[in-house]
C-alpha cells in the first residue's frame, strides 16, 4: 500500500526563519510526487510536479527536492503569507489504467510577523 | 473564471437524508475526482472519472454514488447520509493520467458537510 508521511505535522517560524518540510513515501512505480498548498477553508492549490530523484523546482521562497525516499520543501525567508499547510502527494499507478493520488497528512506551517 | 466549482459550499442536514453535491470544471479536462477530507485534515480519493467512466472506487460504502452527465460535471450523491458522512468534499480534475505522464490536479473550493 502506498504511503506518505509528512514531518513535522506543525511548525513555527519567525518571519525570515529559512527551514525545510518532509515527505517520506513509499510506492510502487512513482510517476510523481507533488506539493499543494491549502488555505483554511480553500481548496488545495497546485504548487509543484517532481519526477525524478535529483530533480528539483522552484517558486518564489519555494524550492522542492526529490531523493529516492522522500521530498523536502525548502522554506527560503518566509513571510505571514506563506502561512498555510502544506501537502505532499504521491502517483503511482493502481491498475486498470488509473493513476491514483496519495496525500500525505500536511504540515501546517505558521510564520510569525 | 473559477476553474473548478461545487455548489453548495455548506450543506447542514439530518441523518437519513439523501443529498447532491455539484461539480463542473471549465478547464476541459478528461478526469474529475471526488475526495473526502476527514476533522483531522486526512484527504483521501473517494472516486474517478474519465471520459465518464468510473475507474477508481476506493472502498466507499455504496450509499456514495457519483453522477457524470457530461466530461465537465461530476455529481456526488449521498443516500441516507450518517454522522460519520460530516467532512469536507472536494472536487478535482486533471487532464486524462497517461503512462509516463503525471498531471497535476485542480481542486475546487470545497463543499462542507455536516450531518446532524
Amino acid at each position: 500500500e502506498d504511503q506518505v508521511t509528512q514531518s513535522p505535522e506543525a511548525l513555527r517560524l519567525q518571519e525570515g526563519e529559512s527551514s525545510s518540510l518532509n515527505c517520506s513515501y513509499t510506492v510502487s512505480g512513482l510517476r510523481g510526487l507533488f506539493w499543494y498548498r491549502q488555505d483554511p477553508g480553500k481548496g488545495p492549490e497546485f504548487l509543484f510536479t517532481l519526477y525524478s530523484a535529483g530533480e528539483e523546482k522552484e517558486k518564489e521562497r519555494l524550492k522542492a527536492t526529490l531523493t529516492k525516499k522522500e521530498s523536502f520543501l525548502h522554506i527560503t525567508a518566509p513571510k505571514p503569507e506563506d502561512s498555510a499547510t502544506y501537502l505532499c502527494a504521491v502517483q503511482a499507478y493502481s491498475g486498470a489504467g488509473s493513476y491514483q493520488l496519495t496525500f500525505g497528512k500536511g504540515t501546517k506551517l505558521s510564520v510569525i510577523p | 473564471d473559477t476553474a473548478v466549482s461545487q455548489t453548495p459550499k455548506y450543506l447542514v442536514t439530518q441523518m437519513g437524508n439523501d443529498k447532491s453535491i455539484k461539480c463542473e470544471q471549465n478547464l476541459g479536462h478528461d478526469t474529475m475526482y471526488w475526495y473526502k477530507q476527514d476533522s483531522k485534515k486526512f484527504l483521501k480519493i473517494m472516486f474517478s472519472y474519465n471520459n465518464k467512466e468510473l475507474i477508481i472506487n476506493e472502498t466507499v460504502p455504496n450509499r456514495f454514488s457519483p453522477k457524470s452527465p457530461d466530461k465537465a460535471h461530476l455529481n456526488l450523491h449521498i443516500n441516507s447520509l450518517e454522522l460519520g458522512d460530516s467532512a469536507v468534499y472536494f472536487c478535482a480534475s486533471s487532464q486524462a493520467p497517461r503512462e509516463g505522464l503525471s498531471y497535476e490536479q485542480y481542486f475546487g473550493p470545497g463543499t462542507r458537510l455536516t450531518v446532524t
